[in-house]
């Protein structure tokens, strides 16, 4: 089945700096994959997402890049502010043998410290 | 509002008593997933559904059932929970498998 690793766990930053969270996938059938943030105590949210005949994508200060051919994909947000704070996960959405399992990562805690 | 509901929000509970986690959407998705989340593991998806009477196990479907009579109910079942079952559970619903997943607000068990 798919595996999918995230890095870093932890993420510290000085606001208006950029952060970089890096995924890897296992299934090469993998076609999609969104990025959830989840504030403290709070329901993860969709932030940004990506499928696979997309190289990159952009929302604002929010991007995220895909290399199929490496099986990884990046989630880049620039100009980092306070409310950037919060855990993020990485997902994708696997297209092998019919099933349709959504497998996320681990998470990142990321802090934007003011 | 559109809104995924589950229900109950908090539970504490022993083990082997039989309990279920409802979890209603109003949006008319097709796809619906339960999630549990333990800390450093992530969002681990326990099963999901395609459709009306269409079911499938995700990762970690060990101790679980689930059900999906109508589109918009998809409850999840633990028949005899044990410890290892205390977890915040989320429920999510989206178009399709490669679409937004929208959570429910989450529901926190403890199992005794």
């Amino acid at each position: 089945g798919e595996n999918v690793e995230q890095h870093p766990s932890t993420l510290s930053v000085q606001e208006g700096d950029s952060a970089v969270i890096k995924c890897t996938y296992s299934d090469s059938a993998s076609n999609y994959f969104p990025w959830y943030k989840q504030e403290l105590g709070k329901r993860p949210q969709l932030i940004i997402d990506i499928r696979s005949n997309v190289g990159e994508k952009k929302d604002q200060r929010i991007a995220v890049t895909l290399n199929k051919t490496a099986k990884h994909f990046s989630l880049h947000i620039t100009e980092t502010q306070p409310e950037d704070s919060a855990v993020y996960f990485c997902a994708a959405k696997g297209d092998s043998g019919g099933y349709q399992k959504v497998t996320f990562g681990t998470g990142t805690k990321l802090q934007v410290i003011p | 509002e559109a809104q995924v509901t589950q229900n109950p929000r908090y539970l504490i509970t022993v083990t082997g008593k039989k309990l279920t986690v409802t979890c209603s959407q109003n949006m008319n998705h097709e796809y619906m997933s339960w999630y549990r989340q333990d800390p450093g593991l992530g969002l681990r998806q326990i099963y999901y559904s395609m459709n009306v009477e269409v079911t499938d196990k995700g990762d970690v479907p060990e101790g679980y059932k689930v059900s999906r009579k109508e589109k918009r109910n998809f409850p999840l079942i633990l028949e005899s929970p044990s410890p290892n079952q205390t977890s915040l559970y989320f429920c999510a619903s989206s178009f399709g498998s490669a679409n937004e997943q929208f959570f429910g607000p989450g529901t926190r068990l403890t199992v005794l």
